[in-house]
């Protein structure tokens, strides 16, 4: 079945320090891939998606690349702040228009110390 | 517009129990989907509804089960409580799944302590 493998941390980091957390997948067809992350107490928002491979999703400073030679969609940020700390999932869907779920990696525990 | 609303946003219920959990979806978002999330397992699909009908289901026993109501809002329920099923319920609604709609948005959760 699918699956995603991403490191679980935590990972801590220095403000302004350079960012990537990686992220592999297993899937059948073509997924979509996605980023969410998860800022205590709240629900997961959508960081950034990419759904064929080579797209490069960007959102707030952060960045993925669809690669799928070598089925991976790290995540990486060039200097980060102390309001990144949260937990990051990376995700795939294979369904589209199907009825199958998200399939989430174990999400990683980012901590940004000023 | 107003977010995914899930509530109760706590609760706490004893072993052999029963609880009902609600979400209420984005205006125009006609699916719903239910993820159970605990630290040791993640994130973990439990189902999806559409139209009222249930499109998908993951790998979770009959106790539990979920309904989708004609205005889309959506309940799912967990009957005789374990102690494993203490958890934070997660419901994440997007539009028409026909239409390849595929990204989802989340609620904050219910978070459940079973004792």
């Amino acid at each position: 079945g699918d699956s995603v493998t991403q490191m679980e941390g935590p990972v801590t980091l220095s403000e302004e320090a350079f960012l990537t957390i990686n992220c592999t997948y297993t899937a059948t067809g073509y997924p979509s891939l996605f980023w969410y992350v998860q800022y205590p107490g709240e629900g997961l928002q959508l960081l950034l998606k990419a759904t064929k491979a080579d797209d490069k999703g960007s959102n707030k400073g952060f960045e993925a690349t669809y690669r799928k030679e070598t089925t991976s969609f790290h995540l990486e940020k060039g200097s980060v702040q102390v309001s990144d700390s949260a937990v990051y999932f990376c995700a795939l869907s294979t369904s589209g228009g199907g009825a199958d779920g998200l399939t989430f990696g174990k999400g990683t525990h980012l901590i940004i110390q000023p | 517009k107003a977010g995914v609303t899930q509530t109760p946003r706590y609760l706490i219920k004893t072993r052999g129990q029963q609880v009902t959990l609600s979400c209420s979806p984005i205006s125009g978002h006609r699916s719903v989907s239910w993820y159970q999330q605990t630290p040791g397992q993640g994130l973990q699909f439990l189902f999806e509804y559409f139209s009222e009908t249930q499109r998908n289901k993951g790998n979770f026993p009959g106790r539990f089960s979920g309904r989708q109501f004609s205005n889309s809002r959506s309940e799912m329920n967990v009957s005789t409580l374990e102690l494993g099923d203490s958890a934070l319920y997660l419901c994440a609604t997007r539009g028409d799944p026909n239409s390849g709609a595929n990204v989802l948005t989340f609620g904050a959760g219910s978070r459940l302590t079973v004792l």
